[in-house]
């Protein structure tokens, strides 16, 4: 079946600009993840959603990134007044709650001017 | 807090050698540790998994160890090929259903 989808695949942009990156999580998964992962660097944890629960927001890294999932199915991560540290590449996985696995999506390269 | 940490972080071994990725993790309470591999230009995917009721689990040329005792964890590949070479994460499992991961180790296969 269809995986975890993600659009862009690639988004340049130039500092200060605000971005929308999307993600399409696996049909059933009611779990969703936000990660950001740095040139060469590992997984930094951004946002959880699951079902109808309060968002965990602990690894959002300023009031700038914010996140919202419609439906109980696509996200889209914001990123208003783009800086150049935010350039990365934007990871989204999915789970079928409550189990652990993740499936992850082919991720969003971001880079800012 | 919780945390997983992962050695090394870069592994470089000979084609056809084994090489061995190791993990510590901090919470007693985790249960499931998995392994992800990730290519190139791609998202990290699943490779195999283990709980904490068992201390051993092979599949074909990997095999992941657990010594919840020692709160350590670990991943073996066999007779390396070529596209054996990616970035290698662990995790634990922590509250809530969500994982914490290790910092990852890049793994390079010399011809």
């Amino acid at each position: 079946g269809a995986g975890v989808s993600q659009s862009p695949s690639n988004k340049v942009t130039e500092k200060g600009k605000d971005v929308e990156l999307r993600c399409d999580p696996i049909s059933g998964h009611t779990a969703l993840y936000w990660y950001r992962q740095s040139l060469g660097q590992g997984l930094e944890f951004l946002i959880y959603f699951q079902g109808n629960s309060a968002p965990d927001k602990s690894g959002l890294p300023s009031d700038r990134f914010s996140a919202e999932r419609t439906g109980g199915s696509v996200s889209t991560l914001t990123i208003q007044r783009t800086q150049q540290e935010d350039s990365a590449v934007y990871l989204c996985a999915s789970s079928f709650w409550p189990k652990y696995e993740q499936y992850f999506g082919p991720g969003t390269r971001l880079t800012v001017t | 807090g919780e945390n997983v940490e992962q050695h090394p972080s870069t592994l470089s071994v000979q084609e056809g050698d084994s090489a061995v990725i190791k993990c510590t993790y901090s919470d007693s309470a985790s249960n499931y540790f998995p392994w992800y591999k990730q290519e190139l230009g791609k998202g990290p995917q699943l490779i195999i998994d283990i709980r904490s009721n068992v201390g051993e689990k092979k599949d074909q040329r990997i095999a992941v160890t657990l010594n919840k005792t020692a709160k350590h964890f670990s991943l073996h590949i066999t007779e390396t090929q070529p596209e054996d070479s990616a970035v290698y994460f662990c995790a634990a499992s922590g509250s809530n259903y969500q994982l914490i991961w290790g910092a990852g180790t890049k793994l390079i296969i010399k011809p």
